[in-house]
């Protein structure tokens, strides 16, 4: 496997479920973030881990909680979601969290919740 | 704080003509600026990217951006557009206040490629 690689690629959840998604970044990285791409809005930064440390949580509702075991490694837990949270949710790498550095991303998750 | 502004979500040209997608952005810093690209059912690309050396820069597929402090555009362009360059383009602009990494994306325009 190279770059970043997201599984699964498509979710669909139920409000009462639990599930989550995982994200594996294979270059090296010492930077991780989630984002939320939804239809018709940008592109939103939803958490940054930098050597599995939590360095920004953009305002997300508890019922997405993150977690970064390791530099390679992100995952986005899941839980009592809404409609409106369908979207979506790509998972980035970078080597630093400079302003300069480019973000490389995975092909995304689509999560439908019903 | 920053900002980016796509002017245009879709735009339509046909094959071999100019394309030229448009950027404006708003920092009260000097910005570093980002394209990215996104084929259908995948993730973002990085195309080019403006971190305050050459104001011209060149990217991967034959695309290009001029950084133009007077008129706060980073406006992205190709020569000859390609049947494959049909996807959508997003201009991003690095919140340089937290030193998070955070990239701050315009709402994106869809480029569609006539034959």
């Amino acid at each position: 496997e190279t770059g970043v690689t997201q599984t699964p690629r498509h979710l669909v959840m139920g409000m009462t479920n639990k599930k989550s998604l995982k994200c594996e970044q294979h270059l090296g990285h010492n930077a991780m973030y989630w984002y939320k791409q939804s239809a018709k809005k940008p592109l939103e930064l939803m958490f940054v881990y930098s050597l599995e440390e939590r360095v920004e949580n953009n305002s997300v509702p508890s019922r997405f909680s993150p977690e970064c075991p390791n530099s390679s490694h992100l995952f986005l837990h899941l839980h009592t979601l809404q409609p409106e949270d369908s979207a979506l949710y790509l998972c980035a790498s970078s080597w630093g969290q400079g302003s300069t550095d480019t973000q490389y991303f995975g092909p995304g998750t689509r999560l439908t919740v019903l | 704080a920053q900002s980016v502004t796509q002017l245009g979500s879709h735009v339509s040209v046909s094959e071999g003509a100019l394309v030229l997608l448009r950027c404006n952005y708003s920092s009260s810093v000097p910005p570093y600026l980002f394209w990215y690209v996104q084929y259908p059912n995948q993730g973002l690309q990085l195309l080019l990217k403006y971190t305050s050396a050459a104001t011209l820069v060149k990217g991967i597929n034959g695309f290009e951006a001029e950084f133009k402090k007077s008129e706060t555009s980073f406006h992205l362009t190709k020569p000859s557009a390609h049947m494959s360059d049909a996807a959508e383009y997003f201009c991003a602009v690095s919140d340089q206040s937290g030193n998070t990494g955070k990239l701050i994306f315009g709402q994106g325009t869809t480029l569609q490629v006539k034959p």
